[in-house]
């Protein structure tokens, strides 16, 4: 079975703070993918960034940047400069290749204060 | 181009009515997807198709649930019986292609009250 953890519940930073979401992740597969969405107040969720477990290599893109490390089995997310657009719920996805269903975690609620 | 749009938005309903909610994916995504997120959790899997084929079911769906997608277009999901536990928010997403590596376009949720 496959089980997502974010343990953070809710973060609250002033804008133009960096913000560091964490994701702890479980599966048996050996290949598979993570995303991270986010889910503003209207309630759609919104595809941001994708990561497969084979590719290792942090990367940035814009203000998100993404730390993957496949030996402590996280996928943290961080906002640089954050602004006030940037609060909803962020979550953390996973997915087995070939598979066909997102196990997601609990959320974290991010407020960007003025 | 639209993203996936769901109807109603809202729905209101007694418990031990039915109701049906529509999902309209991205034209052309042949893999659509119904998740149910209940208040300050994450969206959890209840079925899937390719095309007009349901291929997965979670134990979530129970009997008084059913989704069809008729012509590979379109999908419908109508739960029987409503009990008060079926208040949530069901989603639909739809992606393009075979694998998992495509990203899933969620639509913005039918919320469902049960009274």
């Amino acid at each position: 079975a496959q089980k997502v953890t974010q343990a953070q519940t809710e973060i609250s930073v002033v804008e133009k703070e960096d913000v560091t979401l964490d994701c702890v992740y479980e599966t048996r597969d050996t290949t598979y993918y993570l995303f991270w969405y986010k889910q503003p107040p209207s309630g759609e969720l919104v595809f941001l960034i994708r990561r497969n477990s084979f590719d290792e290599q942090n990367e940035i893109s814009g203000r998100y940047s993404w730390n993957f490390q496949k030996s402590t089995s996280s996928f943290n997310f961080t906002i640089t400069a954050s602004q006030v657009v940037d609060s909803a719920v962020y979550f953390c996805a996973l997915i087995k290749a070939a598979g066909n269903k997102l196990t997601f975690g609990g959320g974290t609620r991010v407020l960007v204060k003025p | 181009d639209t993203g996936v749009s769901q109807n109603p938005r809202h729905k209101i309903t007694k418990r031990g009515q039915n109701v049906t909610f529509r999902c309209d994916p991205i034209s052309e995504h042949n893999r659509l997807y119904w998740y149910r997120q209940t208040l300050g959790q994450g969206p959890e899997f209840l079925t899937y198709f390719q095309n007009e084929a349901q291929l997965e079911k979670s134990r979530l769906l129970s009997d008084r649930f059913s989704a069809e997608r008729p012509k590979g277009s379109f999908s419908t999901l109508e739960i029987q019986r409503t009990e008060q536990g079926d208040s949530a928010m069901y989603l639909c997403a739809s992606s393009l292609g075979d694998g998992s590596y495509n990203e899933q376009f969620f639509g913005p949720g039918t919320r469902l009250t049960v009274l």
